[in-house]
Order: structure tokens, then C-alpha cells, then sequence
């Protein structure tokens, strides 16, 4: 049983460089969520898929795009990568329970980037 | 507005000894509460969460944490601290709709 996988691990993107990061889970959850982690700020969300054909915008969603391509994957997409966003980015899904976060989510290992 | 504080970055204790990781929050609403783990170069996974049924709640691994409506607190513990329990802690609650906010997170370090 896998849960959530993330591609890739790492990578280093030059400013200006484009790139789509990967998620998928195998849990059949309704709800799918993008974090980044940045020391000492915690786990902020992104951008984040109530259910399949869905998607908004959470915290910090500048800079960012995503598609929720069916129920088990939803990427997120960088068009012109900035220093600001060097992080480690976290996948998440839940069940999305009474259309709510309010059951435990479940994530992914996450991709470190590296923007220079 | 609803918030999470996590009192302090790091936290060393002895391995034996009392672990105490502490969270606060705000929530203007009666909240759900999680606390997760993080163990290096891994995903977030759940040690527990409250959901209101009851105000002490058992966890994975031995630890426990007690919703204190009073104290707007939701601190972990674990009796005895081991080694494989070195990692960063994460006390999250719950607004509503699609929004769980996270505290900074706690690095616990467990001395020999």
C-alpha cells in the first residue's frame, strides 16, 4: 500500500525555470492538499482539491498553479521559479470527511527545491 | 482569527525521562486537534487527534495528549522518552471547511 507518492525527491531549478511537481494516492481519498515547509513557519497550504474537478487556493498560493487530473492525482506546477520559493513541498490527501479536513491526512514524503 | 503556538522550537530531554511538548491554539469554533510527527527526510504521519469525545486521547508510541478547554492547550506527553522518538512534533487544529493551520513545529532531541 503506498499512500501518497510525490515526484520527484529533490531538484535544483535555475530562476525562471518551469517545472510540474507529481502526487498521487492510491487511498481513494476525495480531498488532496499542497503544503510547503519552511524552518520555523510549520506546514502552510498552498493550494488544496476538495474533491475531484475542484481546486482553490489556500494560504499562499502565488507563484503557484495546480491540476486535479482525476480522483488519484494532483500536481502542482511552478512557471517561473523564484529563490523565495526554495522549500520542501508536501503532498497530502484525506478523506475529506462531510466535505471537511477534519480527518487525519495523510502525506506524502515530500520533494525538496532548490531554486538558484 | 484562528492560531497555533507551539512553545518551544527545540525541546532535550534524557532518554527515560518525561517527554512534554507543548501547544496552545485558538478557535472560535470547538476544534478538532492533531498532533503529527515528522521523522527526518519523511512525511508528517499522525500520533493522535481529538475530535471531542474524550478530553485525554492515546496516541501511537506511547504518547498521549489532554484538550484542556481552560487552558486552550492540547499538550503531548509520553512517560519515557526513547531514542527512536527523536524527531519534529507538529500540533495542528482544525478551522473548518479545508483548513488545518500548523504550528512552527517542535524538535525533540533525546540524549543517551
Amino acid at each position: 500500500n503506498a499512500g501518497v507518492t510525490q515526484t520527484p525527491k529533490f531538484q535544483v531549478l535555475k530562476t525562471g525555470q518551469s517545472m510540474t511537481l507529481q502526487c498521487a494516492q492510491d487511498m481513494n481519498h476525495n480531498s488532496m492538499y499542497w503544503y510547503r515547509q519552511d524552518p520555523g513557519m510549520g506546514l502552510r497550504l498552498i493550494y488544496y482539491s476538495a474533491s475531484e474537478g475542484t481546486t482553490d487556493k489556500g494560504e499562499v498560493p502565488n507563484g503557484y498553479n495546480v491540476s486535479r487530473l482525476n480522483k488519484r492525482e494532483f500536481s502542482l506546477r511552478l512557471e517561473s521559479a523564484a529563490p523565495s520559493q526554495t522549500s520542501v513541498y508536501f503532498c497530502a490527501s484525506s478523506e475529506g470527511h462531510r466535505g471537511t479536513m477534519s480527518t487525519e491526512a495523510f502525506f506524502g514524503q515530500g520533494t525538496r527545491l532548490t531554486v538558484v | 482569527a484562528q492560531s497555533v503556538t507551539q512553545l518551544g522550537s527545540h525541546v532535550s530531554v534524557s532518554e527515560g525521562a518525561l517527554v512534554l511538548l507543548r501547544c496552545n491554539y485558538s478557535s472560535s469554533v470547538p476544534p478538532y486537534l492533531f498532533w503529527y510527527v515528522q521523522y527526518p527526510n519523511q512525511g508528517l504521519q499522525l500520533l493522535l487527534k481529538y475530535t471531542s469525545a474524550a478530553t485525554l486521547v492515546k496516541g501511537i508510541n506511547g504518547f498521549e495528549a489532554e484538550f484542556k478547554k481552560s487552558e486552550t492547550s492540547f499538550h503531548l506527553t509520553k512517560p519515557s522518552a526513547h531514542m527512536s522518538d527523536a524527531a519534529e512534533y507538529f500540533c495542528a487544529v482544525y478551522t473548518g471547511g479545508f483548513k488545518t493551520i500548523f504550528g512552527a513545529g517542535t524538535r525533540l532531541f533525546v540524549k543517551a
